[in-house]
């Protein structure tokens, strides 16, 4: 069965700093890996996916996320964090014609 | 502005209400589903309709019966629900099934009493 960790209820960073959001995933296939962001009162928010091509992808608001197959992995990155960074962050996993499976979310605080 | 816009944004209801959710998308998109986000749980699958069919039902309870008259246009009925269904539905599209990647609506706060 598909499935998605994210191994951090929360993760805290001084702004500025770089930031780090885990996400571990299992699958029988090639996956398709996406990372959503949930602002307060509003929708989820597609940042950016991983298809095919360059492990690296990037995305909205500066963010970046390293594709690792070894390592079953998927961690979202950003160089510099801003406080509006601060949002709830959902990795999600899907194989070619199957459903989205999200995993329980990481809440990112970034501290001014 | 994903493009799905739900309604209500808030709703309190109590246990033997039918209350009634909408979701409307004009992205031209084909595949909408329903999903329940409850605190510090994944996102839960509940239905999804390709083409107005559903094709699939996650176990959901038959408390909720959702219905999809057009490809614009969900909703999800709600009859004698219980204070553990209060939550926060979502509601998404994509452009098809093999395309899974999705338009999120801004959800309705459910509070069941």
């Amino acid at each position: 069965a598909q499935s998605v960790a994210q191994p951090e209820d929360q993760v805290n960073v001084a702004e500025g700093n770089p930031l780090t959001v885990k996400c571990t995933y299992s699958v029988s296939g090639n996956p398709y890996l996406f990372w959503y962001v949930q602002y307060p009162n509003r929708g989820l928010q597609f940042l950016l996916k991983y298809i095919t091509g360059d492990n690296l992808v990037k995305g909205s608001y500066g963010f970046e996320a390293e594709f690792n197959k070894s390592q079953t992995s998927f961690h979202l990155k950003k160089p510099s964090a801003l406080v509006s960074d601060s949002a709830l962050y959902f990795c999600a996993v899907s194989l070619q014609d199957d459903k989205i499976i999200f995993g329980k979310g990481t809440r990112l605080h970034i501290l001014p | 502005e994903t493009g799905v816009t739900q309604t209500p944004r808030h709703l309190v209801m109590g246990m033997t209400n039918k209350k009634s959710l909408k979701c409307e998308q004009h992205l031209g998109h084909n595949a909408m589903y329903w999903y329940k986000q409850s605190a510090k749980k994944p996102l839960e699958l509940m239905f999804v309709y390709s083409l107005e069919e559903r094709v699939e039902n996650n176990s959901v309870p038959s408390r909720f019966s959702p219905e999809c008259p057009n490809s614009s246009h969900l909703f999800l009925h709600l009859h004698t629900l219980q204070p553990e269904d209060s939550a926060l539905y979502l509601c998404a599209s994509s452009q098809d099934l093999r395309v899974p990647e999705a338009f999120f609506g801004q959800g309705t706060r459910l509070t069941v009493v």
